[in-house]
């Protein structure tokens, strides 16, 4: 087990378009979380699922982000018609009902010209 | 209101010495957890230690331990002999009701740098 995986580790897209994350979690870890951390901030709550299920929603994420996790394993982020703003790094954490700390991953840098 | 707040947005400590980061939270949950992360350049966030509310004495982890004051709801880091290898930023965050899935708070940060 190699820990939380996340894919791709950079991405510069242009304004306007869509992009799509992904995350693989540490096996049988059921509980997974995304989270976007902006320069010189700690990370922002995004969401959260239970297997399959997505549990927590933030206010942050607007009609333009959709999160899935089907099958309960690997986790996907989309962002569509991509905003300057949305630049920032995007993390995935992912722990089981036995561990109160979550690991997380390396993170994808995404940046929006 | 903000559940964490670190107010060192920068700390310098010379190697070998001890140093402390604050960290004060907010709740009116009787049940959650404490964590410290470090992130160093690479981005990556490393566990460092959790103390639980319940949890009666101060946690440790080797070089690491966590000064819980609950009736002053803070949550210092204490970073003893410290290593070049302890740049980084660090963060402290929160979990309310332990033993559900509930969301992480992580506060703004603190910069560490270890001066040989």
């Amino acid at each position: 087990d190699t820990g939380v995986s996340q894919d791709p580790r950079h991405k510069i897209t242009k304004r306007g378009q869509n992009v799509t994350f992904r995350c693989d979690p540490i096996s049988e870890h059921n509980r997974l979380y995304w989270y976007r951390q902006t320069l010189g901030q700690g990370p922002e709550f995004l969401t959260y699922f239970q297997n399959e299920a997505q549990l927590e929603k933030s206010r942050l994420l607007s009609d333009r982000f959709s999160a899935e996790r089907p099958k309960g394993s690997f986790s996907t982020l989309e962002i569509q018609r991509t905003e300057q703003g949305d630049s920032a790094m995007y993390l995935c954490a992912s722990r089981d009902s036995q561990n109160t700390e979550a690991f997380f991953g390396q993170g994808t840098r995404l940046t929006v010209v | 209101a903000q559940k964490i707040t670190q107010t060192q947005p920068g700390m310098f400590v010379q190697e070998k010495e001890a140093v402390t980061l604050d960290c004060t939270y907010d709740t009116s949950d009787p049940s959650y957890g404490l964590f410290w992360y470090k992130q160093p350049s690479s981005g990556e966030m490393i566990f460092l230690i959790y103390q639980g509310s319940y949890d009666q004495q101060n946690a440790t982890e080797g070089r690491y331990s966590l000064n819980f004051q609950k009736a002053r709801k803070s949550a210092n880091l204490v970073i003893s002999a410290s290593q070049l290898g302890d740049s980084a930023m660090y963060f402290c965050a929160m979990r309310e009701g332990v033993g559900t899935g509930n969301q992480f708070y992580f506060g703004t940060g603190t910069s560490l740098t270890v001066i040989p």
